[in-house]
């Protein structure tokens, strides 16, 4: 079992659904991330957040909206996404937030395509 | 600014030769640290080493191994006869201070049978 689990590994919606996507980490950590990647794209983080408290946000449009109910567990929401959203999500977590020595553990990431 | 490139968008080789992935850096700050990760095709990244910038030792671990260099701002990864589980997409990435963990582009590895 990998220290970070998402579900659903794979998702097709439409521009007017709305799904989540969903991240634990099973590491004892206080930091947990979204990140994005999309062909030819390196990767982008998105949130980031520390003990339940969401410390960064990278500028993400509101269509995404992510929540952490608690250390172990983050999610991200999705509405109204755009054919370009398209992208394989990763969640990732660390022992903290902040930090120069802190190493990112990923999960297998979700693969999301909107139709 | 942080910076990290990884100029080889793609290399092929076939099994058992050696191949070393290049990293270059930027970064202002004197303590940073330095990732590789590895991306099969399943999509997960897979942590592989960290290095701080006050260790500049070469390290070794089975057939990876790793040459940082401060003078020349690099941290190449070298794997010693590659097998075919070998291919997968390698990133190199920074850490300063702060949230983020800035990536490369990756660099593609196919090992041939």
């Amino acid at each position: 079992e990998t220290g970070v689990t998402q579900t659903p590994r794979h998702l097709v919606m439409g521009m007017t659904n709305k799904k989540s996507l969903k991240c634990e980490q099973h590491l004892g950590h206080n930091a947990m991330y979204w990140y994005k990647q999309s062909a030819k794209k390196p990767l982008e983080l998105m949130f980031v957040y520390s003990l339940e408290e969401r410390v960064e946000n990278n500028s993400v449009p509101s269509r995404f909206s992510p929540e952490c109910p608690n250390s172990s567990h983050l999610f991200l929401h999705l509405h109204t996404l755009q054919p370009e959203d398209s992208a394989l999500y990763l969640c990732a977590s660390s022992q903290v937030a902040r930090g120069s020595g802190n190493t990112i553990y990923f999960g297998e990431g979700s693969w999301l395509t909107v139709v | 600014a942080q910076k990290v490139t990884q100029a080889q968008t793609e290399i092929s080789v076939v099994e058992k030769e050696d191949v070393t992935l290049d990293c270059v850096y930027e970064t202002r700050d004197t303590t940073y640290y330095l990732f590789w990760y590895k991306q099969p095709p399943s999509g997960e990244l897979v942590f592989l080493i960290r290095r701080n910038s006050f260790d500049e030792q070469n390290e070794i671990s089975g057939r990876y191994s790793w040459n940082f260099q401060k003078s020349t701002s690099s941290f190449n990864f070298t794997i010693t006869a590659s097998q075919v589980v070998d291919s997968a997409v390698y990133f190199c990435a920074l850490r300063e201070g702060g949230f983020k963990t800035i990536f490369g582009a990756g660099t593609r590895l196919f090992v041939k049978a």
